[in-house]
C-alpha cells in the first residue's frame, strides 16, 4: 500500500518565479492538507482540499493556491516567490470522517535564491 | 485561537530510562490532540491521538500520552527509552470550532544516549 508521495524532492527557484508541487494521497484517503515547515519550526497549515474544493485556509497570502483532482491528488502553486518561501512543504492526507490523524509525505524542499 | 506549546527545545535521556516530552494547548472547544515524530529528511509520522474516552492513550513504538483537561496538557511518555527514539517530536491540536486545520507546536528534539 503506497503511502503519501510528493514530487519533486528538491527544487531551487529564483525570486519572482512560480512553482508547482505535487502530492498523491495514501490509498483510501480523500482529504489533502498542505503545510509549510520552515527550518527549526513546526509545520504551518496552508490549506486543506476536500471534494476538489479548498475547505479551509491558514494565514497565507493569495500567492499560495492549490488544486485537487478527481483522483484526490493535489497541487500546491506558489507565485512570485520570495526568499522567505524557502521551506519544506509537506502534504498530508487523511481518511473520510471518523479518523483525524494525518499521514504525511516526505516533503518537497524548496530553496528560493 | 488555537495554540500549542512545547516548552522544551530538547530533552536528553539515557537509554532504558523513562522519557517525557511536554505539551500544553489552548483551544476554544474540545481538543483533538496528536503526537507526531519526524526523522531526519522525512515527513511526519503519526504516533497517537486523543479524541475522547480514556485519558491515557497508547500509540506506536511503546509511546503513550496522558490527556489532562484541567492542566490543558498532553505529555508524551515512554517507560524505557531507546536510542532509536532519538528524533523530533511534534504535538498538535485540532479544535472543531476552528474548522479543519491542525496546529503544530514548534517541536522537541529527543536525544537518547546509549
Amino acid at each position: 500500500d503506497a503511502g503519501v508521495t510528493q514530487s519533486p524532492t528538491h527544487l531551487i527557484k529564483t525570486r519572482g518565479q512560480q512553482v508547482t508541487l505535487r502530492c498523491s494521497p495514501k490509498s483510501g484517503h480523500d482529504t489533502v492538507s498542505w503545510y509549510q515547515q520552515a527550518l527549526g519550526q513546526g509545520p504551518q497549515f496552508i490549506f486543506q482540499y476536500y471534494e476538489e474544493e479548498e475547505r479551509q485556509r491558514g494565514n497565507f497570502p493569495d500567492r499560495f493556491s492549490g488544486h485537487q483532482f478527481p483522483n484526490y491528488s493535489s497541487e500546491l502553486n506558489v507565485n512570485a516567490l520570495l526568499l522567505g518561501d524557502s521551506a519544506l512543504y509537506l502534504c498530508a492526507s487523511s481518511r473520510p470522517s471518523g479518523s483525524y490523524e494525518q499521514y504525511f509525505g516526505p516533503g518537497t524542499r524548496l530553496t528560493v535564491t | 485561537a488555537q495554540s500549542v506549546a512545547q516548552p522544551e527545545d530538547q530533552v536528553n535521556v539515557a537509554e532504558g530510562n523513562p522519557l517525557t516530552v511536554k505539551c500544553t494547548y489552548s483551544v476554544s472547544g474540545n481538543p483533538y490532540l496528536f503526537w507526531y515524530v519526524q526523522y531526519p529528511n522525512r515527513g511526519l509520522q503519526f504516533l497517537l491521538k486523543y479524541i475522547t474516552g480514556d485519558n491515557l492513550v497508547k500509540g506506536s513504538y511503546g509511546f503513550e500520552a496522558e490527556f489532562n483537561k484541567s492542566q490543558t496538557s498532553f505529555h508524551l511518555k515512554k517507560p524505557s527509552a531507546l536510542v532509536s527514539d532519538s528524533a523530533l517530536y511534534f504535538c498538535a491540536v485540532r479544535d472543531l470550532t476552528g474548522g479543519f486545520k491542525t496546529i503544530f507546536g514548534a517541536g522537541t528534539r529527543l536525544f537518547v544516549k546509549a
